[in-house]
């Protein structure tokens, strides 16, 4: 079964404004990791936030973790064309064993 | 430090054939972790695997899919018998030995694979 959902499936925006893309998950986890994804390209890890997290801050991004709705959010501030990519959920519920299950991702597209 | 090395980047094989792609980890990383992406979806896992030893294949197709991390050289993720549907980007991560508390991985480039 699908463990990550995430919404929207595409988001467009102006450079400057907030992108908020959130994710769903099914079952008890140890942590949530962020991903993003250029077009063609692997995967880069953007930020982990913890079960016992709530919120956790790095640079111009921002994440939620709520356990009790199984939910989270990844909030870009401020914007940039350089932005535009794939955003991915990815959540470890099996003990940190790198066993990663992906949502189907968030297609951000930040124009100039 | 060049990251984690994927090789080939793109490869075209009929229906039939076999496919071989190679990952070579990180420097410093001892585990290896293959997932598959099919077009427009996330990444879905295949196979965790340590020097020498499978750790976890839940993810791996019965049949025509292996997978091995040797001693000496890359880790391969081999596909016998290509058909259509195995066409798709196939993603090499890895991470340190005894990476506690939590895995960050770190991903390749993958191999794009299209089979005719």
């Amino acid at each position: 079964s699908q463990q990550g959902e995430e919404d929207p499936q595409a988001l467009s925006i102006q450079e400057g404004e907030n992108a908020t893309m959130n994710c769903s998950y099914k079952t008890s986890i140890n942590n949530l990791q962020w991903y993003r994804q250029n077009s063609g390209r692997g995967l880069v890890h953007l930020i982990l936030i913890r079960s016992n997290e709530r919120e956790k801050h790095s640079g111009r991004l921002r994440v939620t973790l709520d356990t009790s709705k199984k939910s989270s959010s990844l909030l870009i501030t401020a914007s940039r064309a350089a932005d535009t990519a794939s955003y991915f959920c990815a959540t470890d519920a099996f003990g940190n064993t790198g066993k990663l299950i992906f949502g189907q991702g968030t297609t951000l597209q930040v124009k100039p | 430090n060049a990251g984690v090395m994927q090789n080939p980047r793109h490869l075209v094989r009929r229906r039939g054939q076999e496919a071989r792609l190679r990952c070579s980890p990180m420097k410093g990383h001892s585990h290896v972790y293959w997932y598959r992406q099919l077009p427009e979806e996330g990444l879905k896992f295949m196979v965790y695997l340590q020097k020498e030893n499978i750790i976890d294949e839940s993810g791996m197709p019965k049949e025509r899919f292996s997978a091995e991390f040797p001693k000496e050289g890359p880790s391969i993720l081999r596909i016998q018998q290509v058909v259509r549907g195995d066409s798709a980007a196939y993603f090499c991560a890895s991470s340190p030995q005894g990476s506690s508390g939590a895995n960050v991985l770190t991903f390749g480039a993958g191999s794009r694979l299209t089979v005719l």
